[in-house]
């Protein structure tokens, strides 16, 4: 199945670690994204990347890191930086193909700092 | 990108049209209108979009108004499973290719 995959679903971490949540796709999309959604809120961009070694930051990149090694993946690292963690981590994708640009999401990974 | 406005919750009773209306009275030209969906606790979907002409595929409808400041999207037949939070995006063509969410509206659907 085409698609994208997220793990954990849930993840556990105290506070001070770092942690890195997993993004894979098998779409051959260009670009991934890395969205935060707090309760009761719509997503905010982390991290977006266009192409394999290039990322850009979004619009709360602050205490998060990312890298783009392959294509299909896309790893996020929650540093200890962060000063409010705990959320709804959600990955997409897209083509970079003009007029077809919907993204497509994973299922998200909970994260709870303690 | 220009800022959508969404009603916070509507509900609609199963079998029937559920319209979600929205707002974007400041779009420009180049713009895209751009529905997704979230259920709870999941990752969001992609419903559908439009620039100028009505649109429709075979989850739903979009409705743009000849002025392109507000548009409505219709799910013709709604179900249980169409219970879900969405939102109306609009977005240029820039090379961040973003999506920048609000707070979307809450459909209900009844039994």
């Amino acid at each position: 199945d085409g698609g994208i995959t997220q793990s954990p679903k849930y993840l556990f971490r105290k506070e001070g670690q770092n942690v890195t949540l997993s993004c894979e796709q098998n779409l051959n999309h260009d670009a991934m994204y890395w969205y935060r959604q707090d309760p009761g809120q719509g997503l905010r961009l982390i991290y977006y990347s266009q192409i394999v070694n290039d990322f850009q930051k979004g619009d709360i990149a602050e205490g998060y890191s990312v890298s783009r090694e392959k294509k299909e993946s896309f790893p996020l690292t929650v540093t200890s930086a962060q000063k409010n963690p705990t959320a709804f981590y959600l990955c997409a994708s897209s083509t970079l193909q003009q007029g077809s640009y919907e993204q497509y999401f994973g299922p998200g990974t909970r994260l709870t700092v303690t | 990108d220009a800022k959508t406005t969404q009603p916070t919750s509507m509900d609609c009773a199963e079998g029937r049209a559920a319209n979600l209306p929205c707002n974007h009275s400041t779009i420009s030209g180049n713009e895209y209108v751009y529905w997704y969906r979230q259920i709870h606790s999941q990752g969001p979907q992609y419903i559908i979009h439009g620039l100028k002409n009505n649109e429709t595929n075979e989850m739903a409808s979009l409705i743009i108004t000849e002025d392109r400041k507000s548009s409505t999207l219709i799910l013709p037949h709604a179900t249980l499973r169409d219970t879900a939070v969405y939102y109306c995006i609009v977005r240029g063509m820039d090379s961040s290719y973003k999506l920048i969410f609000g707070s979307g509206t809450r459909l209900l659907v009844r039994p």
